[in-house]
């Protein structure tokens, strides 16, 4: 079983869709979590920490349910220029901070 | 204050040359991480990295593989011997210590071997 599991997609939807993508994580001990975003051959970028409590960012919310290994980032009223992969990251128990990437949900948004 | 810094962007190989990596971490930041992503894959971790020390290289292979983090200088990933298997998108990224809240990447380095 993979560490971090996500479903690949494509997510194919309108501009000004709601979007929602999950994920699920294996190590109960993980310590933090973050989704990052990656254009297409570029490096990943911090999209946004997710906190327990829940966390919004603009049109972005995410959430985090410790209880099931599960994340969640939900994208309202879509633009063009979110089309991009989207990563679930986690942060281990272990030494330093090693992350450990979800294989990432593709998204597209059309116009 | 400029981000993580790698170079080359892209570097091409012949089979059995060697590649060199660099990174530049952020200023102020001493610890240094190498990932490899191959393609149609995810990011994979290789090595965490602090001035002088290796911390964890679990994710390096075995062989032919290498890194270091000098006192002075930028962090190096090495690869010894290239096989096309390597070929992939190599990305460094760097925090400082103490709390943490997500790292930034540099660019990367796309290694071609033909």
């Amino acid at each position: 079983r993979k560490e971090v599991e996500q479903d690949p997609g494509p997510f194919n939807v309108p501009e000004g869709a709601t979007v929602a993508f999950n994920c699920t994580y294996s190590n109960s001990a993980s310590q933090s979590f973050f989704w990052y975003r990656q254009d297409c051959r570029k490096e990943p970028k911090l999209l946004m920490s997710v906190y327990s409590s829940g966390n919004e960012d603009g049109r972005f919310t995410a959430q985090l349910n410790r209880a099931s290994q599960y994340i969640s980032l939900l994208i309202r009223d879509s633009k063009l220029s979110d089309s991009a992969t989207y990563l679930c990251v986690v942060k281990g128990d272990g030494v330093g901070n090693k992350l450990v990437f979800g294989a990432g949900t593709i998204l597209r948004v059309k116009s | 204050n400029a981000g993580v810094m790698q170079n080359p962007r892209h570097l091409v190989r012949r089979r059995g040359q060697e590649a060199r990596l660099r990174c530049s971490p952020m200023k102020g930041h001493s610890h240094v991480y190498w990932y490899r992503q191959l393609p149609e894959e995810g990011l994979k971790f290789m090595v965490y990295l602090q001035k002088e020390n290796i911390i964890d290289e679990s994710g390096m292979p075995k062989e032919r593989f290498s890194a270091e983090f000098p006192k002075e200088g930028p962090s190096i990933l090495r690869i010894q011997q290239v096989v096309r298997g390597d070929s992939a998108a190599y990305f460094c990224a760097s925090s400082p210590s103490g709390s943490f809240n997500g790292y930034t990447f540099g660019s990367g380095t796309r290694l071609t071997v033909v």
